[in-house]
């Protein structure tokens, strides 16, 4: 089992719609929780990232994290079809390395 | 412009040559990462370097090699190459120290095709 487990998708979704995204973890000491975005022929860009449970809310995205249930989630409200890409959810493993998911692939059909 | 830059962006080679991938940053960041992208598998870490004299083995350094020549350049050498290793490759950079949660700063990868 990967420490980290992400359905690979694809999703398509109407524009407007709400998209949720998620991820589960097994690893109880991850304490950081990010979700990078890549664009085709593109390396991923960070996204958001959160520290321990909680929400956080940047415009039109929303990350949470329930750590009592190990399962991260990334919302997009009012979808639009430059959101459409891959989504990787990634957690620092103490200093040195992150671990990812395998990534959700993304469609915003207008 | 670009901070971390990747050469070739493209590449296409045969069963058994020798292939080095070249990353190079302008982001004066001490620690750069080499991973490789499969479709469903995620990204995946081949080698780290936290300093030019620093190398480390990630999940999935067999049949790969590396070298810091500088602060600024990290390459990735497949001496022998095989066609499962077709794939993206990724040159990531991050600076230790701003916060815990590690942000690492991707180039625009390598698409490999071993035949």
């Amino acid at each position: 089992q990967k420490e980290v487990e992400q359905d690979p998708g694809p999703l398509s979704v109407p524009e407007g719609a709400i998209v949720s995204l998620n991820c589960t973890y097994s690893n109880s000491a991850f304490q950081y929780f990010m979700w990078y975005r890549q664009y085709s022929r593109k390396g991923p860009e960070l996204l958001m990232y959160t520290y321990s449970s909680g929400n956080k809310e940047d415009g039109r995205f929303t990350a949470q994290v329930d750590k009592s249930s190990k399962y991260i989630s990334l919302f997009i409200r009012d979808s639009q079809p430059s959101d459409s890409a891959t989504y990787l959810c990634a957690m620092p493993e103490g200093a040195q390395k992150l671990v990812f998911g395998q990534g959700t692939r993304l469609t915003i059909n207008p | 412009d670009a901070d971390v830059t990747q050469t070739p962006r493209n590449r296409i080679t045969k069963t058994g040559k020798r292939i080095m991938l070249e990353c190079s940053q302008t982001k004066g960041h001490d620690r750069m990462y080499w991973y490789r992208q499969d479709p469903g598998l995620g990204l995946r870490l081949i080698y780290y370097s936290f300093d030019v004299k620093d190398i480390n083995k990630g999940e999935i350094s067999d049949g790969y090699s590396v070298s810091r020549q500088a602060q600024a350049k990290f390459s990735l050498s497949l001496e022998s190459a095989i066609p499962n290793q077709t794939a993206l490759y990724f040159c990531a950079t991050s600076d230790f120290g701003r916060g815990g949660y590690n942000e690492q700063f991707f180039g625009p990868g390598t698409r490999l095709t071993v035949l």
